[in-house]
C-alpha cells in the first residue's frame, strides 16, 4: 500500500468553527490532492497540488484552502465549517506521467459539521 | 472540461452472473481511461486502465473496451464473487498527466 495517512480519521465539529485535514506521505510523489465524496456525485477534485507551495484551484474550491510547504505534507483548511461541507475526504498522491496515470488514495477523513 | 457520465448507480446481480458498467466521456481529446474499485471504508483503488490506441484490455476476470468513435468505455466483470462488491468509478483524463475527471459511482453488490 501506497504510504498515505490522513488524519484525523474522523472529526465532529460546529458550524463556523476553523479544521485543519492533514495529509502525510512517505512515497516523495510529486502531486497531492484533495477530494470529498458525497452520495451521488462520486469524487470532485477540491484543490491539488504539484509541488512544494504549488497548488491549484479544483472543481469544488470554493470555501477551502490548502498549503504544503513540505513535499510529504498536504494541509486542507475549512476557515469557518458549514453543514455543507460534512463529508467524507480524500487525500492522493500521484506522479503522473505519460507512463502512469495511478492515483494512489488515503483511508479518507470522515468530518461532521453540526 | 471534461464531463464523465457514468451508469448505472447502482448494480445487483447474483454470484457467478457479470456485471457491466458503462460510462461516457464528452471531451475527445481524453486518451487515459482508468477504473478505481472502492471497499467499504476505504479509499478507491485502480484496478484496471486503457489508454486509447487499444480497443480491450482484460486482466484475469475483468476487461475493459473503448470506442473513441461513440466516446464510451465499459467494465466488464466476469463469474462474479461476493468480494467484487464495492463502488466502482470510471473516469477520464487527456494521458496519464493529467488529473482525470471522476464519474459518480455504480455500488455493485453480488448476492451469493
Amino acid at each position: 500500500d501506497a504510504g498515505i495517512t490522513q488524519s484525523p480519521r474522523h472529526k465532529v465539529t460546529e458550524t463556523g468553527t476553523p479544521v485543519t485535514l492533514r495529509c502525510h506521505q512517505t512515497e516523495n510523489h510529486r502531486y497531492m490532492y484533495w477530494y470529498r465524496q458525497d452520495p451521488g456525485h462520486g469524487l470532485r477534485l477540491i484543490h491539488y497540488s504539484y509541488g512544494v507551495k504549488d497548488t491549484d484551484k479544483g472543481e469544488v474550491s470554493d470555501g477551502y484552502s490548502v498549503s504544503r510547504s513540505k513535499t510529504e505534507d498536504f494541509l486542507l483548511t475549512l476557515e469557518s465549517a458549514t453543514s455543507s461541507q460534512t463529508s467524507v475526504y480524500f487525500c492522493a498522491i500521484s506522479e503522473l506521467s505519460a507512463n502512469t496515470g495511478e492515483l494512489f488514495f488515503g483511508e479518507g477523513s470522515r468530518l461532521t459539521v453540526l | 472540461g471534461e464531463n464523465v457520465e457514468q451508469h448505472p448507480s447502482t448494480l445487483s446481480v447474483q454470484e457467478g452472473d457479470s456485471a457491466v458498467i458503462k460510462c461516457t466521456y464528452s471531451d475527445s481529446a481524453s486518451n487515459y481511461f482508468p477504473w478505481y474499485k472502492q471497499e467499504l471504508g476505504k479509499g478507491p483503488q485502480l484496478i484496471i486502465d486503457i489508454r486509447s490506441n487499444v480497443g480491450e484490455k482484460k486482466d484475469q476476470r475483468i476487461a475493459v473496451t473503448l470506442n473513441k468513435t461513440a466516446k464510451h468505455f465499459s467494465l466488464h466483470i466476469t463469474e462474479t464473487q461476493p468480494e467484487d462488491s464495492a463502488v466502482y468509478f470510471c473516469a477520464a483524463s487527456l494521458g496519464g498527466s493529467y488529473i482525470p475527471t471522476f464519474g459518480r459511482g455504480t455500488s455493485l453488490i453480488v448476492h451469493p
